[in-house]
């Protein structure tokens, strides 16, 4: 149980484009997804945590008028880059958690996004 | 400010051997600490998690030790295998008020087992 699955899993866009990326809890109801951004060789960066009906706390430092996030339903999550530049190139993981505050975080397989 | 320190950043073990990474936090708020694997091109996965109450838990190969009042806690992966040459993170988790839930991730360590 608790699998939780990104899409896609790779995307090469065109700098100036936008690009979606859905996080979909499969058996499970997630209250509460975070986006992680990830460069090679480097830990994970947390980029914003979202309660589902509410709108993304983003951490500092992050463009939330860059990264869309959206949490409407209790299974689904979508990271929307806006916009995109090469240094925006990153590898983007999800996780998500059943209840709002406690419990262990599942994480997605993650997306490497690509901009040209 | 890195809540959570983790070394070493790299490791190359023999086949059989023993692996050990080591974490130490600086909060004391934190409730829970897991450690996550992760291979290339893949997201972490839960390997083994601690709470503070406890000093020691194992799990197959895999034993987590914690020393609550030196703020350290460690990884020990046993008769290490080709099989584990991954990244390794640890992290803690906040244990209230704004931090409440969020996991702090340490550096990693990419572990490499020759056969």
């Amino acid at each position: 149980g608790a699998v939780v699955s990104q899409h896609p899993s790779w995307v090469i866009c065109k700098s100036g484009t936008s690009v979606k990326i859905e996080c979909r809890s499969l058996d499970f109801q997630a209250t509460t997804m975070f986006w992680y951004r990830q460069f090679p060789k480097q830990s994970l960066m947390l980029m914003a945590t979202s309660n589902e009906g509410s709108k993304a706390t983003y951490e500092q430092g992050v463009e939330k008028d860059k990264f869309l996030i959206n949490h409407a339903s209790l299974t689904l999550s979508t990271l929307t880059v806006t916009s995109a530049h090469p240094e925006d190139s990153s590898f983007y993981i999800c996780s998500a958690r059943a209840n709002r505050d406690l419990g262990e975080q599942y994480f997605g397989p993650g997306t490497r996004l690509t901009v040209t | 400010q890195q809540q959570v320190k983790q070394s070493p950043q790299s490791l190359i073990v023999q086949k059989g051997g023993i692996s050990i990474i080591n974490c130490a936090y600086e909060n004391t708020a934190f409730d829970y600490f897991p450690w996550y694997q992760q291979f290339p091109g893949k997201g972490p996965a839960l390997l083994i998690a601690i709470r503070p109450d406890v000093s020691e838990k194992k799990e197959g190969r895999f034993t987590i030790s914690f020393n609550k009042s030196a703020k350290q806690f460690s990884l020990h992966i046993m008769d290490s295998q080709p099989g584990d040459s991954a990244t390794y993170f640890c992290a803690a988790r906040g244990a209230g008020g704004s931090t409440l839930g969020r996991l702090y991730f340490g550096r990693g360590t990419q572990l490499t087992v020759w056969p």
